[in-house]
């Protein structure tokens, strides 16, 4: 079965530090990977995403994440958090012989103290 | 451009009972997914609609079920109602079904079962 494993369910770290939330997935055909992010209360909002091409990839919020497919992972990276940036994070995996159906990680929660 | 809008916003229902959950999607978007979040869990894929046919289910029971109007608009529906049903019950609309099509969320609709 495909599936998506955030290796952290949790990540404390103190404000203008870095970061790195890990995302793993198992895939046996081509991935598309999506990083969201959900505050309380909230839906998701899209971070960034990889479709093809360069394996860095920029997102929203000066958030980045690299695609790794020999390691099957795609982290997520800010070199500077803010305390505006406490959330949960979700990493999605949309297979390719699955349409658009999105396999979700269990979340990483990223709390940021001053 | 208006985005995925859900109603009703919450929701309270008592064991047994049944349940319609709204979304319309986003100016454009033929195609719908629901999801169900769990308190503390990333969410699951419970099935998609693509231009008024079911396009893929995940592993949720029949008493699940959904519709898709000739806008695109959608319903979620819930027979039956359990406890563990309790969830954040998230929409989410793209241009298309194909793997690599952006899926757009809606706010959510929060069920609580009694």
């Amino acid at each position: 079965a495909q599936s998506v494993t955030q290796l952290d369910s949790q990540v404390p770290v103190f404000e203008e530090a870095p970061v790195e939330l890990r995302c793993n997935y198992s895939s046996s055909v081509s991935v598309y990977l999506f990083w969201y992010v959900q505050y309380p209360n909230q839906g998701l909002q899209l971070l960034l995403k990889y479709l093809s091409g360069s394996t860095l990839v920029k997102g929203i919020n000066g958030f980045e994440a690299e695609f790794n497919k020999s390691q099957t992972s795609f982290h997520l990276r800010k070199p500077s958090v803010h305390i505006s940036d406490t959330a949960e994070y979700f990493c999605a995996v949309s297979y390719n012989n699955a349409g658009n159906m999105l396999t979700f990680g269990g979340g990483t929660r990223l709390m940021v103290k001053p | 451009e208006t985005g995925v809008t859900q109603s009703p916003t919450h929701l309270i229902k008592t064991r047994g009972q049944q349940v319609t959950l709204r979304c319309s999607s986003q100016s454009g978007h033929n195609t719908v997914s629901w999801y169900q979040q769990a308190l503390g869990q990333g969410p699951q894929f419970i099935f998609q609609y693509y231009r008024e046919e079911e396009n893929g289910r995940g592993n949720f029971p029949p008493r699940f079920s959904g519709l898709q109007f000739p806008n695109y608009s959608s319903e979620l529906n819930v027979n039956a109602l359990e406890l563990d049903d309790s969830a954040l019950y998230l929409c989410a609309s793209s241009l298309a079904q194909g793997a690599y099509n952006e899926q757009f969320f809606g706010p959510g609709t929060r069920l609580t079962v009694l």
